[in-house]
């Protein structure tokens, strides 16, 4: 079946300092989403990318999806301590199930 | 717009013994999906609901089976439970099949079995 993978597992930064976590899959990606979970959280639907070397931006995240619709990252400039949290990633199966990455745990020190 | 709820939001049962969590989806949208994620690792997915129909399921034995009803809300049961069946049981919903939505989760009911 599908996999989804994401790298590094953990992050630990420096406020302040920039942050990229990457997501690779096994087969061709219909869309990615990408997730936040905050520490005790669930988890929050940031944005979904669906062409083909989409690139979107939300204030200081910026998102990518590779050209071949098979890896997708996310980029955050100037960490600042409400960053911290777990990000995934997810993407569509053939059966229509929303695979989610093993996620990248983010912690910034102040 | 009230978001996803579930409840209990905590339940501690006994090994064997048999659970189910109820999840209401925000007002419009159809398909309901579980997920179980256990302590500190990733989402595995569970169960797909829309319009009534159990539409898909992931890799989890027949002892997890759940329904959805006419007004869209789930529930999940877990039947015969085990040690490892203790996660954090998230429910989430979308407008529509999963296609071009993003998920709307619910905070989750948080489950241990001794």
């Amino acid at each position: 079946g599908q996999q989804v993978m994401q790298i590094p597992q953990y992050q630990h930064v420096q406020e302040g300092e920039d942050f990229t976590t990457y997501c690779n899959s096994s087969t061709t990606l219909s869309n990615i989403q990408w997730y936040k979970q905050r520490p005790g959280g669930h988890p929050v639907f940031l944005i979904q990318l669906v062409k083909s070397g989409e690139v979107k931006k939300q204030k200081r995240l910026t998102f990518q999806f590779g050209e071949a619709k098979k890896n997708s990252s996310l980029h955050i400039t100037a960490t600042q301590t409400t960053d911290v949290g777990t990000y995934f990633c997810a993407g569509l199966d053939s059966s229509y199930k929303l695979i989610f990455g093993s996620g990248t745990r983010l912690l910034v020190r102040p | 717009e009230a978001g996803v709820t579930q409840s209990p939001t905590h339940l501690i049962k006994t090994r064997g013994q048999q659970v189910t969590l109820r999840c209401s989806p925000i007002s419009g949208h159809t398909s309901v999906y579980w997920y179980q994620q256990a302590l500190g690792l990733g989402l595995q997915f569970l169960l797909w609901y829309d319009e009534g129909e159990e539409r898909n399921r992931g890799n989890f034995p027949p002892r997890f089976s759940g329904r959805q009803f006419p007004n869209y809300s789930s529930e999940l049961n877990v039947n015969a439970l085990e040690l490892e069946d203790s996660a954090l049981y998230l429910c989430a919903s979308s407008r529509g099949r999963p296609l071009g939505y993003g998920y709307t989760f619910g905070s989750g009911t948080r489950l241990t079995v001794v």
